[in-house]
C-alpha cells in the first residue's frame, strides 16, 4: 500500500510570492491534516479536511489555506510569503478524523527569501 | 489551549543504559500518541494510547498512559545507536478537532 506523499519536495520562495503544496493520502483515507515544523515553534496543526470540506483549523493566520478534491487529495496554499513561513510543511492522512492513527508523508521543505 | 510538555528536551546516553522521556498535557484527553522522526525525515508512528493505564511495547520502547495525571511516559530499555531521533508525544482534545505536539526529545545515543 502506498504511503502518503507530497510534493514538491522542497521550494524555494521570495517574500511576497503564493506557494501551493499538494498531498496525496493513503488509498482509502479520507482525513487529510496539514501541520507546519519550525525549530522555534515545533509542531503545529494548521487544518483538516474531510469529503472536500474544512472540518477543523488551527491558529494560523488567512494567508494558509488549503482544500481538498474529491479523490481526496489535498493542496495547501499559502499567499504573501513572509520570511517566518519558512519550515517543513508535513501532510498526514487517516482514515475518518483526527483520533484515528494518522499516517505522515514526507514533507515539503520550503525555504522563503 | 492545551499545552503539551515534553522533559528532557536534549537526552544523550549511553548504550546499554536506560531512560524516561516523559510528556505532561494540560487538559482532559483519553489518546495520546509518540512518534518518532529522524533528521530530515517524516515522523513515523510508534504508538497510539487510547485509554487510562495503557501500556504497549515495541522492542527496546515502552509506552504508557497515566489520563488521571496527564502524563504519559516512554521508556527506553538497554538503549543501542539505532534509536538515535526526536521523539515527539501528541495529544488531540478529545474531540477531534485539535491535535497537538510536544515539544519533542532529542535524543541521542553514544556508543
Amino acid at each position: 500500500k502506498a504511503g502518503v506523499t507530497q510534493t514538491p519536495r522542497y521550494l524555494i520562495k521570495t517574500r511576497g510570492q503564493q506557494v501551493t503544496l499538494s498531498c496525496s493520502p493513503i488509498s482509502g483515507h479520507r482525513s487529510v491534516s496539514w501541520y507546519q515544523q519550525t525549530p522555534g515553534q515545533g509542531l503545529q496543526f494548521l487544518f483538516e479536511y474531510f469529503s472536500e470540506t474544512q472540518r477543523n483549523k488551527g491558529n494560523f493566520p488567512g494567508r494558509f489555506s488549503g482544500r481538498q478534491f474529491s479523490n481526496s487529495r489535498s493542496e495547501m496554499n499559502v499567499s504573501t510569503l513572509e520570511l517566518g513561513d519558512s519550515a517543513l510543511y508535513l501532510c498526514a492522512s487517516s482514515l475518518r478524523d483526527l483520533l484515528d492513527e494518522q499516517y505522515f508523508g514526507p514533507g515539503t521543505r520550503l525555504t522563503v527569501t | 489551549e492545551l499545552k503539551v510538555e515534553q522533559n528532557p528536551l536534549f537526552l544523550s546516553m549511553q548504550e546499554g543504559k536506560n531512560y524516561t522521556i516523559y510528556c505532561n498535557y494540560s487538559t482532559t484527553s483519553d489518546r495520546l500518541y509518540w512518534y518518532r522522526q529522524d533528521p530530515g525525515k517524516s515522523l513515523e508512528s510508534l504508538f497510539v494510547l487510547l485509554s487510562n493505564g495503557a501500556v504497549k511495547q515495541e522492542g527496546r520502547l515502552m509506552a504508557s498512559l497515566d489520563t488521571k495525571a496527564r502524563l504519559s511516559t516512554l521508556h527506553i530499555t538497554a538503549a543501542v545507536h539505532d534509536l538515535s531521533a526526536t521523539y515527539f508525544c501528541a495529544v488531540d482534545m478529545g474531540t477531534g478537532n485539535q491535535f497537538y505536539f510536544g515539544t519533542g526529545t532529542s535524543l541521542t545515543v553514544i556508543p
